[in-house]
């Protein structure tokens, strides 16, 4: 069956735009992760969904990176007014529950001019 | 808070031969998963292996296995006969199974090479 799929496989924008990072989990998975992965920070846990329970953002860095998942499926992950230091790989992940082992999506590689 | 340490940033084996990647942790709690995923230069982060803590046996799947050593909080995995498509980052992490959010905790990685 279809994997994780995340959109855009590859976003390149200039300091201070917005963008929009798409997840689109495993069907039936209920919960949903959004990691970080950058050379000096390593893989770094954003935020997860679970069902219709409110979001843990604990691992959200700012208040500029929010995240939304509609309908228990579809997942947008937004940074504002980007800066240098997003420039990163965003990985999304789902999951049957939370405690199931997490399948990953391919990432959005972010590069911030 | 949990933290998870590779202490070996590259590692290289011949093919065939078998090589064992080092992952130690640090937790309080005793109930708890520990996972190797693999990470190919595509991105996609791949689930090795895991295993539950309860679990006193260690977990294994064809050519890789764990050493899982709970109270010196040690995970290693070996990988037997090791072929050219493992050549990737493989990354330790960690889930606390007892909280309400099963985010993992990952290690920096170990970058793993095959010599042909």
């Amino acid at each position: 069956g279809a994997g994780v799929s995340q959109s855009p496989s590859n976003k390149v924008t200039e300091k201070g735009k917005d963008v929009e990072l798409r997840c689109d989990p495993i069907s039936g998975h209920t919960a949903l992760y959004w990691y970080r992965q950058s050379l000096g920070q390593g893989l770094e846990f954003l935020i997860y969904f679970q069902g219709n329970s409110a979001p843990d953002k604990s691992g959200l860095p700012s208040d500029r990176f929010s995240a939304e998942r509609t309908g228990g499926s579809v997942s947008t992950l937004t940074i504002q007014r980007t800066q240098q230091e997003d420039s990163a790989v965003y990985l999304c992940a789902s999951s049957f529950s939370g405690a199931q082992p997490q399948h990953f999506g391919d990432g959005t590689r972010l590069s911030i001019l | 808070a949990q933290t998870v340490t590779q202490s070996q940033p590259e590692m290289s084996v011949q093919e065939a031969e078998t090589v064992t990647l080092s992952c130690t942790y640090d937790t309080s709690e005793s109930d708890y998963y520990l996972f190797w995923y693999k990470q190919p230069p595509s991105r996609q982060m791949i689930l090795v292996i895991r295993q539950e803590a309860y679990k006193q046996q260690n977990a294994t799947e064809n050519r890789f296995s764990v050493n899982f050593q709970k109270a010196a909080k040690s995970f290693s995995l070996k990988i037997s006969d090791s072929q050219l498509g493992d050549a990737a980052m493989y990354f330790c992490a960690y889930d606390y199974s007892g909280g309400s959010n099963y985010k993992l905790t990952f290690g920096k990685g170990t970058l793993l090479t095959v010599n042909p």
